[in-house]
């Protein structure tokens, strides 16, 4: 069965400080893996994917994740967080090939402290 | 402008009592999808419908009901089965279920409140 596991409930950055906000799946067969945003009482909002090809993405409001195979992650990264930023972020696996259901990691909540 | 709107967007459900939360797209998408949201827990899928007149159970799909009778309505009724019915629901659709690469939208959530 698919996973993904995201490490932390709760991350805090300073404002400008760099984010980083990890994200592991469990898979045998390659992913199809996303990130989204989700603002309080909102829906989520797709900040990027990862499909094939390239595997270092580019998303919206300047968030970016590279797809690393060997260590089976897809941390998501901003170099300069802003006040705007502080949301919770999921990730999210399919694989396709029968199975297309989106597994999503239980979120990261992100403090960006003024 | 083309999305998914869900309403209401807080709903009370009384003891032994069904309630209906709607859920509308304008995407012209085939597949739509019902989430629940826990706090802690990331989203679960309750039902999805990959076209009109057909749905499938997702991973906790018992207490809940849902119809697809056209493209851009798929209704979910949590009824008196459902013994924890309070949380998020968030509806989501995509242009089709069998391509794992297509993004899902999401609409803005309906806040499920037991009395």
């Amino acid at each position: 069965a698919q996973s993904v596991t995201q490490l932390g409930s709760h991350v805090s950055v300073s404002e400008g400080a760099l984010v980083l906000l990890r994200c592991n799946y469990s898979s045998s067969v390659p992913p199809y893996l996303f990130w989204y945003v989700q603002y309080p009482n909102q829906g989520l909002q797709l900040l990027l994917k990862y499909t094939t090809g390239a595997t270092l993405v580019k998303g919206i409001n300047g968030f970016e994740a590279e797809f690393k195979k060997s260590e089976t992650s897809f941390h998501l990264t901003k170099p300069s967080a802003h006040m705007s930023d502080a949301a919770e972020y999921f990730c999210a696996v399919t694989y396709g090939a029968g199975s297309y259901q989106l597994t999503f990691g239980k979120g990261t909540k992100l403090s960006v402290i003024p | 402008d083309g999305g998914i709107t869900q309403s209401p967007k807080y709903l009370f459900r009384k003891e032994g009592q069904n309630v209906t939360l709607s859920c509308e797209q304008n995407l012209n998408h085939d597949a739509m999808y019902w989430y629940r949201q826990d706090p802690g827990q990331g989203l679960r899928l309750i039902y999805y419908s990959q076209i009109v007149n057909d749905f499938q159970k997702g991973d906790i799909a018992e207490g809940y009901s849902v119809s697809r009778e056209k493209k851009e309505s798929f209704p979910l009724t949590v009824t008196s089965a459902q013994k924890n019915p309070t949380a998020f629901y968030l509806c989501a659709s995509s242009i089709m279920y069998a391509q794992a690469q297509e993004t899902q939208y999401f609409g803005p959530g309906t806040r499920l409140l037991v009395l």
